[in-house]
């Protein structure tokens, strides 16, 4: 299985902070991958697929880079609601995985 | 829109078979384009995809679950399901359907539509 490895495990930021997550895969996955955003005690929403096309109703100021083994979430100007847990997953090999998680707070 | 809606038991006892369905609402679970799946979540832990099935009723399932594993759907009422046999602590976990968007040459693309997913605890 293709291992996805999130940095850092988790963050802290101030309101307005520009936040980037990162996200490397084990071997080439091209751009088969897709971020999502899971708030406490909800499911996974999906942000981003395709590395960097935004998902319809997802604020702009989410955006999603890379290409091969390595890529980036960046929150443009981090906003209070915005608080949750960020996964990466790969979709270029059977099985899909995801990453471990990369927890979002406030400081 | 489509929503998603799990159900089953929230208790199984070890040994015994992870029972649950998918309810879908507000569109064909026929469409072409999607694969319906289960993912669950280990407490406090992350994803793992669990299978996928087609409308036609073809399969796929993750070798760590394979011999396990069945997926089902019925077209007729909407839904598609789980089962889960010989179940241990191990396979307690928040268990989500969701629905993939396209597989393009082996390729899976993303899970764009989840249920709000249901806590399956094994304790006899």
């Amino acid at each position: 299985d293709i291992q996805m490895t999130q940095s850092p495990s988790s963050v802290s930021a101030s309101v307005g902070d520009r936040v980037t997550i990162s996200c490397r895969a084990s071997q080439d996955i091209s751009n088969f991958l897709a971020w999502y955003q899971q708030k406490p005690g909800k499911a996974p929403n999906l942000l981003i697929y395709t590395a960097s096309t935004l998902q319809s109703g997802v604020p702009s100021r989410f955006s999603g880079s890379g290409s091969g083994t390595d890529f980036t979430l960046t929150i443009s100007s981090l906003q209070p609601e915005d608080i949750a847990t960020y996964y990466c997953q790969q979709g270029d090999s059977f099985p899909s995985t995801f990453g471990q998680g990369t927890k979002l707070e406030i400081k | 829109q489509v929503q998603l809606q799990e159900s089953g038991p929230g208790l199984v006892k070890p040994s015994q078979t992870l029972s649950l369905t998918c309810s879908v609402s507000g569109g064909p679970i026929s469409s072409g384009t999607y694969y319906w799946s289960w993912i669950r979540q280990h407490p406090g832990k992350g994803l793992e995809w669990i299978g996928y099935i087609y409308y036609t009723g073809s399969t796929y399932y993750n070798p760590s679950l394979k011999t396990r594993v069945a997926i089902s759907v019925d077209t007729s009422n909407n839904q598609f399901s789980l089962r889960l046999s010989s179940v241990t602590a191990a396979d307690m976990a928040v268990y989500y359907c969701a629905r993939l968007f396209e597989i393009i040459n082996g390729r899976v693309r993303y899970f764009d539509l989840w249920g709000r997913g249901t806590l399956v605890t094994v304790s006899s």
